[in-house]
C-alpha cells in the first residue's frame, strides 16, 4: 500500500515562493504508469488540481497556476516537489500530494499540509 | 474548463435510509472510443484527506462497501448510499478526468438526521 507524506514550511510570506515535498513510501515512484499529483483545498472551498508529474519529469500544469508553478521529481529519493512563486493570501490552503490510478483519478492521498501565506 | 455542479449542497438523512447525491458536468465526460465516463467520486471525512470511492462513474474502489454505488452517463451522475451508516458522515466530491484541468464539484455535506 503506497503512502504519501507532504512536508514543508507552514508559513510563507506574501510574494515569496511556497515549496513542498512529497515523500512516497511502500512503492516506487517509477513503477507503473502513474502520475504524481498536487491538489489543494483553500479554506472552506473545494478541491483544485494543481499539477501532475511523471517519474521521467514530464509535467502537466493547471493553466490557472502554470505561470507560477514548478513541479519536479527525484526518483532516487522517491520524492516529488512543488514550487509556487509570488504567493498571495489566496494561495493559503491545505496542499495534498496524491497518486493517479489507472487514469487521472486519484487513488492514494497524503494527509495534507496547511500552508498559510501571511506576513 | 469543465464545471462540475453538485446538488444538493447539504443533505440530512436518517440512519439506514438512502442518500443520493447528484453531479452535473458542463460538458460530456463520456468518451465514445472506450465507452467510459471519466467521472470519480470521493469521500472526505472531517480532518482527513479525500478517499476514492468510485471511478469510471460506477466502478467501486477496492475495499469500499457495496452500499456505495455510482451511476449516470454523459453529463449527469449520481452517487447513492443505499443504507446510511454513522461512519458515512462526510463531504462528497465528484471529479471529472476527461480533460485538463481536472475539476471537482463544490462538495455535498452529508449529515445524519
Amino acid at each position: 500500500q503506497v503512502q504519501l507524506q507532504e512536508s514543508g514550511p507552514g508559513l510563507v510570506k506574501p510574494s515569496q515562493t511556497l515549496s513542498l515535498t512529497c515523500t512516497v513510501s511502500g512503492g516506487s515512484i517509477i513503477s507503473g504508469a502513474r502520475y504524481w499529483t498536487w491538489i489543494r483545498q483553500r479554506p472552506g472551498k473545494g478541491l483544485e488540481w494543481i499539477a501532475f508529474i511523471y517519474y521521467n519529469g514530464n509535467t502537466y500544469y493547471n493553466p490557472s497556476l502554470e505561470s507560477r508553478l514548478t513541479v519536479s521529481v527525484a526518483p532516487s529519493k522517491n520524492q516529488f516537489s512543488l514550487r509556487l512563486s509570488s504567493v498571495t493570501a489566496a494561495d493559503t490552503a491545505v496542499y495534498f500530494c496524491a497518486r493517479t490510478g489507472t487514469d487521472n483519478y486519484f487513488d492514494s492521498w497524503g494527509q495534507g499540509t496547511l500552508v498559510t501565506v501571511s506576513s | 474548463d469543465i464545471v462540475m455542479t453538485q446538488s444538493p449542497d447539504s443533505l440530512t438523512v436518517s440512519l439506514g435510509e438512502r442518500a443520493t447525491i447528484n453531479c452535473k458536468s458542463s460538458q460530456t465526460v463520456f468518451y465514445s472510443s472506450n465507452n467510459k465516463n471519466f467521472l470519480a467520486w470521493y469521500q472526505q471525512k472531517a480532518g482527513q484527506s479525500p478517499k476514492l470511492l468510485i471511478y469510471w462513474a460506477s466502478t467501486r474502489e477496492s475495499g469500499v462497501p457495496d452500499r456505495f454505488s455510482g451511476s449516470g452517463s454523459g453529463t449527469d451522475f449520481t452517487l447513492t448510499i443505499s443504507s446510511l451508516q454513522a461512519e458515512d458522515v462526510a463531504v462528497y466530491y465528484c471529479q471529472q478526468y476527461f480533460s485538463s484541468p481536472y475539476t471537482f464539484g463544490q462538495g455535498t455535506k452529508l449529515e445524519i438526521k
